[in-house]
């Protein structure tokens, strides 16, 4: 099973990028890199989700390297509202009872 | 269009009782899988159910059991409850369970006394 590693806290001021990078080094051929969002008292967000190279969406965007043995979770201008925990997943669409919820990294933006 | 729902929001239960969680699932998915996360610790898969059937489980003892109903809908049930199965407990659903879960609910918290 690939383990995760991810930094356990981050702060950053509204406006800025926040990149949050995870370290999978023995990701699988068929695994798949995802990331959530979780606040208090609430269940996980879906972020994004990616295989290689770069994937974007209205929020986020995913940078993953040619060896896969990591990836970065790019927030840009974030704001007081993306306070939160951010949780790196990796696994197979077959798989998805091993996945790992690891600690995740607490964000938080001040103004 | 109602995402993942869960009941009870709160519920507090003595060792050794028994107790059971409800979860209904985004409209249109078939797929609900149910973890468990402790204070300050990420979610922990406890088991997926895909056409009534349990497909696949995480490291939890058998007093964690469940059950899936034809129109989607899911229970877990925990019997002889232990001070340590206090938690939140997330239900998520998801079209075939071949993706991650995409729509979590905001969980049942279960306190024990």
């Amino acid at each position: 099973l690939a383990k995760t590693t991810q930094p356990i806290s981050m702060d950053s001021y509204e406006g800025q990028e926040v990149n949050i990078t995870c370290s999978h080094n023995n990701i699988a051929t068929n695994d798949y890199i995802t990331w959530y969002q979780q606040f208090p008292s609430q269940g996980p967000r879906f972020i994004i989700q990616g295989y290689k190279t770069k994937v974007t969406n209205e929020v986020a965007s995913l940078f993953i390297p040619a060896d896969r043995k990591s990836s970065t979770l790019s927030l840009p201008r974030v704001s007081l509202s993306d306070t939160a925990v951010y949780y790196c997943l990796v696994g197979a669409t077959d798989s998805w009872g091993k996945l790992q919820f690891g600690a995740g990294t607490q964000v938080v933006v001040t103004p | 269009d109602a995402g993942v729902t869960q009941s009870p929001t709160h519920l507090i239960k003595t060792r050794g009782q028994q107790v059971t969680l409800r979860c209904s699932p985004k409209s249109g998915h078939d797929t609900v899988s149910w973890y468990q996360q402790a204070l300050g610790q990420g979610p922990q898969f406890i088991f997926q159910y895909y056409e009534e059937e349990e497909r696949q489980r995480g490291n939890f003892p058998d007093r964690f059991s469940g059950h899936q109903f034809p129109n989607y809908s899911s229970e877990l049930n925990v019997n002889a409850l232990l001070l340590g199965d206090s938690a939140l407990y997330l239900c998520a659903s998801s079209l075939d369970g071949l993706l991650p879960p995409q729509h979590f609910g905001d969980g049942t918290r279960l306190s024990i006394l």
